[in-house]
Formats: C-alpha cells, structure tokens, sequence
C-alpha cells in the first residue's frame, strides 16, 4: 500500500532563511510525486509534480523539488522563504494510470520576522 | 486551467439531516475526487469516481454515498449527519482541488 510520511509537523523559519520540508513515500512501482500548499480556510493549491524525467522539479513561487529514488524522498526546498510562504504544505503520491493520491499529514510553516 | 468549484465554503447541520455538498469542474475531466481533512491525519479519500454514474469507494467510504448524473458534478452525500463527520470536504477533479466546504454538525 501506498503512504507518505511527513516527519515534521511544524517548522518554523526566520524571512529570507532557506526552506527544507521532508517528504518520504513508500510505493511498490514507479511513483507520481506532488507538493500542495494550503492557505488557512483554502483549498489545495498545487506547488509541483514529479511524473518521470529530470529528477529535480522547479514549482510555483520559486519552489523546488527533488525525487530520489534511492532515499524514496521528495523534499521541498526554497531558497529565501517569504512571510506569505507560511501555510501547510502536503506532500502526495499517486499511481500511474489513476489520479487518486495519498497524501501526508503535513507540516505547518510559520515565518518569524 | 481547471476550475472547481464548489457551492458552499461553509455548512451547519444538525445531526440525522441528509446533507448534500456539490462539486462541479469546467474541464471535462473524467476523474472526480472527495476527500475528508482532518487536522493531524492529512486528508483522506471518501470516494471517487472516472466516469458518469460510475463510483468507487476510497479509504473511509462509510457514512457517506455519491451521484455523478453528469460529467462535470460530483455530489457528496451524507445520508444521516453524525457529529463525527463535523470535517472540512475537499473535491478535486484530476489533481486540482476546489476551495473546500467546512462542514459542521450539531
């Protein structure tokens, strides 16, 4: 079965510090990879997805993305993190042929000044 | 790009109402999703459908049913209300997800 694990539920990052979250997966074949984010009250805003190819995936607003398959890890990254970057973001995997996703619990990220 | 949109942000029902949260999508996807978002457990697939008058159960189908008499609408329905289902309802169609319906029983 499908699963993705999210080991920090909170991070917090000083404005203009460089961003890490950590996402691992377990899937038995060939994964669909995605970062969402979500604003309080708002629906999922799709950051980025891996399907095949080049390893490392360039987003929206200046996110960015590495799968490694050794590791089975799809972390996220940016490098100078905006006060309007605080929101929770979920990391997904999904099958190929189906777009149904397992998602993560998510980490919520706070930016201090 | 694929807008769904969904009809309500925000519900309060009371326990035992039959409780109906549409979705409807302006692409023509064939995939149509509900999930339930709970705080600490991510968010959980209800039920799903590929095609019209076709449905297929997720992780945590209990509770709950759906239509799809059209393409672009996907209804969630809750046939009798229970505080338990007091949860914030995300449908997507494809990977793109609407605004969300929080929903509240009492």
């Amino acid at each position: 079965a499908q699963s993705v694990t999210q080991p920090d539920i909170h991070i917090t990052v000083s404005e203009g510090a460089s961003l890490e979250l950590r996402c691992n997966y377990s899937y038995g074949a060939t994964p669909y990879l995605f970062w969402y984010v979500q604003s309080p009250g708002q629906g999922l805003q799709l950051l980025l997805k891996y399907f095949s190819g080049d390893t490392l995936v360039q987003g929206i607003k200046g996110f960015e993305a590495e799968f490694k398959r050794s590791q089975s890890s799809f972390n996220l990254r940016k490098p100078s993190v905006h006060w309007s970057d605080a929101a929770e973001y979920f990391c997904a995997v999904g099958a190929l042929g189906f777009q149904k996703l397992v998602f993560g619990t998510g980490t919520r990220l706070l930016v201090s000044p | 790009d694929v807008k769904v949109t969904q009809s309500s942000r925000y519900l309060v029902k009371r326990t035992g109402e039959k409780v109906f949260l549409e979705c409807v999508q302006d692409m023509d996807h064939e995939n149509m999703f509900w999930y339930r978002q709970d705080p600490g457990l991510g968010l959980r697939l209800i039920y799903f459908s590929y095609d019209v008058k076709m449905k297929e159960k997720g992780d945590i189908p209990e509770g709950y049913s759906v239509s799809r008499e059209k393409k672009e609408r996907f209804s969630l329905i809750l046939e009798s209300a229970s505080t338990n289902q007091t949860s914030m309802y995300l449908c997507a169609s494809g990977y793109t997800f609407g605004s969300g319906t929080r929903l509240t029983v009492v």
